[in-house]
């Protein structure tokens, strides 16, 4: 199957400072990417949907200066979380859907997670 | 407003069965995805229904009945590694996935 690889799987950071987090797709091509924010026993969390070559769509209630997305081409997108405060320690995941072999019904493939610590 | 509904927590016995529920009410109707998640990791695909009836895939089957907004899944011969989060998640007509917050199923010897 698809294969969505995330980096770095965990980081710990010191608050005000910035952490990106890159999500890829290594053997097919997605010109949409989710990213998701999970917290302890918790359902995921949908943050916004990377669109390639376009500005992301952000869910209601995030805050887009601080979560910045980019979707620079079809197999990579990256999550920005700008001057990280402790409150920003969670669990981000991406997805992203094959396109071309499932359309808009197919099954999601997820990266590993990125575990964030903000100290 | 939309609302995925499936229990917090089911115990089981390794070996045996069990049949973790998800009753939905969303906005549109474009599939019902099962995903495992152990803890600490990324969900993982299960299965997809998008038509009535029961989908079987080795030890996994997931039942859909749309007119009931009901979904469940079936995890037959438990194995200890089945310990997880089982989430279910509906896409809505806007293509976009609706999740619960998942069934801790915890398996004993």
């Amino acid at each position: 199957g698809a294969v969505v690889s995330q980096h770095p799987s965990r980081v710990i950071c010191k608050s005000g400072t910035s952490v990106k987090i890159e999500c890829r797709s290594l053997d097919f091509q997605a010109t949409t990417m989710f990213w998701y924010r999970q917290f302890p026993k918790k359902s995921l969390m949908l943050m916004a949907t990377s669109n390639e070559g376009s500005k992301a769509t952000y869910e209601q209630g995030v805050e887009k200066d601080k979560f910045l997305i980019n979707h620079a081409s079809l197999t990579l997108s990256t999550l920005t979380v700008t001057s990280a405060h402790p409150e920003d320690s969670s669990f981000y995941i991406c997805s992203a859907r094959d396109s071309a072999t499932s359309g808009d019904t197919g099954e999601l493939f997820f990266g590993e997670g990125s575990r964030l610590t903000v100290l | 407003g939309q609302n995925i509904d499936q229990p917090t927590e089911m115990t089981a016995t390794e070996g045996a069965i069990v049949q973790i529920n998800c009753t939905y009410q969303t906005s549109g109707f474009n599939g019902l995805f099962w995903y495992q998640q152990h803890a600490g990791e990324a969900p993982t695909f299960l299965s997809y229904n998008v038509l009535d009836g029961l989908e079987e895939k080795g030890r996994f089957s997931s039942f859909l009945s749309r007119s009931k907004g009901y979904s469940y899944l079936l995890l037959k011969e438990l194995q200890m590694k089945d310990s997880a989060s089982y989430l279910c998640a509906v896409m809505d007509s806007n293509y976009q996935l609706i999740w619960g917050a998942g069934t801790k199923l915890i398996i004993k010897p």
